[in-house]
């Protein structure tokens, strides 16, 4: 059955700073990972798609990479705006037809102004 | 951009009441799922829907729950009998999926009270 871990569980950081969340996944047969931002009592914001045969994607300050084979994914941020305070989740679909996702329990980041 | 839309965006009921949540998924998409999220806890999959009829369900989906699609839009989850452990965020999501093409979009969720 697969499990998602996230860690750190919360991240406090200082304006600027680059940073790295790390999304781990025990069974490595996925097809993709997505990454997702949820702010607070929100909707879930997707912000990059990793197809398995891909090693990296990258969407204006933020950087996926994914290693199927250790089972790990981190999401990077570069020069950490407040804005980018958020819960950021890390979903993979699980075996079979339907595409279900299972989701980690996410990374709280709190970007210091 | 097309999105996923949900309504209500909050919504409060009694214990043992019925409720129904709606949701507009993407109009191209095929695939359509209904989440929950309880608070604090992890987002967890309740319902997929395909081709008019429920590809896979959950444990947490018992009889209960319902799902359909009346229209070629609407996609509605129907809880018959609200318990207080239903209290939680719904989120809907829809999928094209096709080889290159199967990130799956999230709507902005409905937020379920249960007194």
């Amino acid at each position: 059955k697969q499990e998602v871990t996230q860690i750190p569980a919360a991240l406090s950081v200082p304006e600027g700073e680059n940073l790295v969340l790390n999304c781990s996944f025990t069974d490595s047969a996925i097809y993709n990972l997505q990454w997702f931002r949820q702010d607070p009592g929100k909707g879930l914001t997707s912000l990059l798609l990793i197809q398995s045969s891909q090693r990296e994607q990258t969407s204006g300050r933020l950087n996926a990479s994914l290693d199927k084979s250790s089972g790990r994914s981190t999401l990077y941020i570069a020069a950490s705006q407040p804005g980018d305070s958020a819960t950021y989740l890390c979903a993979v679909p699980d075996r079979g037809a339907t595409n279900k996702l299972i989701f980690g329990t996410g990374t709280l980041l709190a970007v210091q102004p | 951009e097309p999105e996923v839309t949900q309504t209500p965006s909050h919504q409060v009921t009694q214990m043992g009441q019925e409720v129904i949540l709606r949701c507009v998924p993407i109009s191209n998409h095929l695939y359509f799922y209904w989440y929950r999220q309880i608070l604090g806890q992890k987002v967890e999959f309740l319902v997929s829907f395909y081709n008019n009829e429920i590809s896979e369900k959950s444990e947490i989906f018992d009889d209960q729950f319902s799902v359909e699609r009346p229209d070629g839009s609407n996609f509605t989850l129907k809880i018959r009998s609200t318990k207080l452990e239903d209290s939680a965020m719904y989120f809907c999501a829809s999928i094209y999926r096709d080889r290159g093409n199967n990130e799956q979009f999230f709507g902005p969720g409905t937020r379920l009270t249960v007194l």
